[in-house]
């Protein structure tokens, strides 16, 4: 149990085309999912949090209009980045939560962008 | 804010060895600990975790305690094998977790 997805786990694009990335928690409902990047050998950065059918909150310094987050179900949220550019290929992972209550978060595999 | 200070790597050992990995922690009131790894090129996955004081987490072979009295959450495998070779994250939070640098460690047959 407890699984989450990511789509697509790796994607090559030119600079400034939009890339828009699916995570699925695929056997619980999820009220809030959390969006991270990293960066080689380094740890997460928690870029933003969203809570279905609300806005995501964005930490600091993370961009809202070059990251649009959409979090329409309980089980599906997207990240799109926008006009993307060579200073956005990162590693991308989401994590999802169960709900209130339930303190731990189960990650998907991550999905690698590179931008061209 | 909350915090997680975590050994710095990378750590190296011989298959069947005795790894720890050392992880102390900052945080107001009591929140969950949590160790998770990550495998090459792959997400992170829950390794063990903790919701409160004296709790101990322990799954493969892993352990580890949650430790008020001296805000730690050590993590330690008593004979790892070459499949251990990973990155492992220690984090706190009820809410947002809070990582930390994350340890590289490398098994060697």
């Amino acid at each position: 149990g407890a699984v989450v997805s990511q789509h697509p786990s790796w994607v090559i694009c030119k600079s400034g085309t939009s890339v828009k990335i699916e995570c699925r928690s695929l056997d619980f409902q999820a009220t809030t999912m959390f969006w991270y990047r990293q960066f080689p050998k380094q740890s997460l950065m928690l870029m933003a949090t969203s809570n279905e059918g609300s806005k995501a909150t964005y930490e600091q310094g993370v961009e809202k209009d070059k990251f649009l987050i959409n979090h329409a179900s309980l089980t599906l949220s997207t990240l799109t980045v926008t006009s993307a550019h060579p200073e956005d290929s990162s590693f991308y992972i989401c994590s999802a939560r169960a709900g209130r209550g339930q303190e731990t978060q189960y990650f998907g595999p991550g999905t690698r962008l590179l931008v061209l | 804010g909350d915090s997680v200070t975590q050994m710095e790597g990378p750590v190296t050992l011989s298959e069947e060895a005795f790894l720890t990995i050392n992880c102390t922690y900052t945080a107001t009131g009591y929140p969950s600990l949590f160790w998770y790894v990550q495998y090459p090129g792959e997400g992170l996955q829950l390794l063990l975790k903790a919701t409160k004081a004296d709790d101990k987490g322990s799954n493969k072979g892993f352990e580890a305690t949650y430790r008020k009295e001296t805000t730690s959450f050590h993590l330690e495998k008593g004979s790892v094998q070459v499949s251990d070779s990973a990155v492992y994250f220690c984090a706190l939070g009820d809410y947002k977790l809070s990582f930390g640098a994350g340890t590289t460690v490398t098994v060697r047959a």
